[in-house]
């Protein structure tokens, strides 16, 4: 069965810093695009940044510069190293299978907050 | 960047009725790279139609998508009490990848 699991959301200050992992399964991992998303409470998706099998990577401009996409296909996990966090980030951060989101995970919360 | 916007932005219909959701692009999506996914209270997305008009493994038929170009259309042919939820397009031919804002289907 194909699963992506997301962790390492939580709280944080202003202008800290997290890393967000996707432990994926199920399918070949090495030779998928995988991307993140991220949805505030209440609002719509948007998309955040996605990274190819070759390891092209690309970002929302409102994320260029702080958020850094990366894999390691020997962990078959996907990771998105949040830094220089600000409120406006506060949301729930989903992986998701190719650019198109053939597959979701359940999502992990990032909360920036004094 | 494409900018996506549907319509309507709320959609009141009763099961068993037929469903018309719009989506357009500010331009062009390439190689029609759009997709709709369904997103209900608490739960993540899942994938409907990939490629504008491909269904996803293990959607019903009922669901469709047609278009092309910069406009493009996901049908519910008739609608089950599961399938009140909202909706969003997504294209994914050009980066930045954008989402529509989403449109709503409720109860009448």
């Amino acid at each position: 069965e194909v699963h992506l699991l997301e962790s390492g959301g939580g709280l944080v200050q202003p202008g800290g810093s997290l890393r967000l992992s996707c432990a994926a399964s199920g399918f070949t991992f090495s030779s998928s695009a995988m991307s993140w998303v991220r949805q505030a409470p209440g609002k719509g998706l948007e998309w955040v940044s996605s990274i190819t099998s070759g390891g092209n990577t690309y970002y929302a401009d409102s994320v260029k510069g702080r958020f850094t996409i990366s894999r390691d296909n020997s962990k078959n996990t996907l990771y998105l190293q949040v830094n220089s966090l600000r409120a406006e980030d506060t949301a729930v951060f989903y992986c998701g299978k190719g650019t198109a989101f053939e597959i979701w995970g359940q999502g992990t919360m990032v909360t920036v907050s004094s | 960047e494409i900018v996506l916007t549907q319509s309507p932005g709320t959609l009141s219909l009763s099961p068993g009725e037929r469903a018309t959701l719009s989506c357009r692009a500010s331009q062009s999506v390439n190689n029609n790279y759009l997709a709709w996914c369904q997103q209900k209270p608490g739960q993540a997305p899942r994938l409907l139609i990939y490629g504008a008009s491909s269904r996803a493994t293990g959607i019903p038929d009922r669901f469709s998508g047609s278009g092309s170009g910069t406009d493009f259309t996901l049908t519910i042919s008739r609608l089950e009490p599961e399938d009140f939820a909202v909706y969003y397009c997504q294209q994914y031919g050009n980066s930045p990848f954008t989402f529509g804002p989403g449109t709503k289907v409720d109860i009448k």
